[in-house]
């Protein structure tokens, strides 16, 4: 596509469900990242994908938070028993490259997750 | 310590006026140093990228970088209440696989 595509773009969702969200890169972008941001905070990194694989799951903040990643495209990221704190955008990129110099990371418009 | 900071702001600077814009970063690895700039609600986008010592001119846009000093700029002449945004500072480190942004300064250009 175009751009990266995100879905959905809004959600609001009961505390203690599952939600799924949906990242759907630039076209033969090989890297794929997940951060979040919380209201009015800076961007923290989740996750990086390189094709299918994720060298780097550092910033996930706990073990009810999954990704993946398949096809080297479209990537989910998973969120179990959701939690108010866990209220945020969360904004996928991708780039061409391992984010080595030159390869310009781009952001999609993002997915804001409410819960209640 | 964090590992990028900026001054949360806001800076507030009159329209037309020069808006100096400061990072600094603790890895010492890095190498590639970004601007982004975010509107209320929307996305990160890409105003500049410097990966050598020195000066890089983009428009109404400076970024510098002086990696002895682990510090990073960006210069926005002629402001205008448009550039009106937060500006997010990012070092690639991590062994290169990731971004990591500072807090971000928000930027105020009043009439």
């Amino acid at each position: 596509g175009a751009g990266v595509s995100q879905s959905p773009s809004n959600k609001v969702t009961e505390k203690g469900k599952d939600v799924e969200l949906r990242c759907d890169p630039i076209s033969g972008h090989t890297a794929l990242y997940w951060y979040r941001q919380s209201l009015g905070q800076g961007l923290e990194f989740l996750i990086y994908f390189q094709g299918n694989s994720a060298p780097d799951k550092s910033g996930l903040p706990s073990d009810r938070f999954s990704a993946e990643r398949t096809g080297g495209s479209v990537s989910t990221l998973t969120i179990q028993r959701t939690q108010q704190e866990d209220s945020a955008v969360y904004l996928c990129a991708s780039s061409s490259g391992g984010g080595s110099w030159g390869n310009t990371i781009y952001f999609g418009e993002g997915s804001w997750l409410t819960v209640v | 310590q964090k590992e990028v900071e900026q001054n949360s702001g806001p800076l507030s600077v009159p329209e037309g006026a020069i808006a100096s814009l400061n990072c600094t970063y603790s890895d010492r690895v890095s190498q590639s140093f970004f601007w982004y700039r975010q509107y209320s609600g929307k996305s990160p986008e890409l105003i500049m990228s410097i990966y050598s010592n020195g000066d890089k001119e983009d428009g109404r846009f400076t970024a510098q970088l002086n990696k002895a000093s682990q510090y990073v700029s960006l210069l926005i002449r002629d402001s205008q209440p448009s550039d009106s945004a937060t500006y997010l500072c990012a070092a690639l480190g991590g062994g290169y696989n990731k971004l990591i942004f500072g807090a971000g300064t928000r930027l105020a250009v009043h009439p």
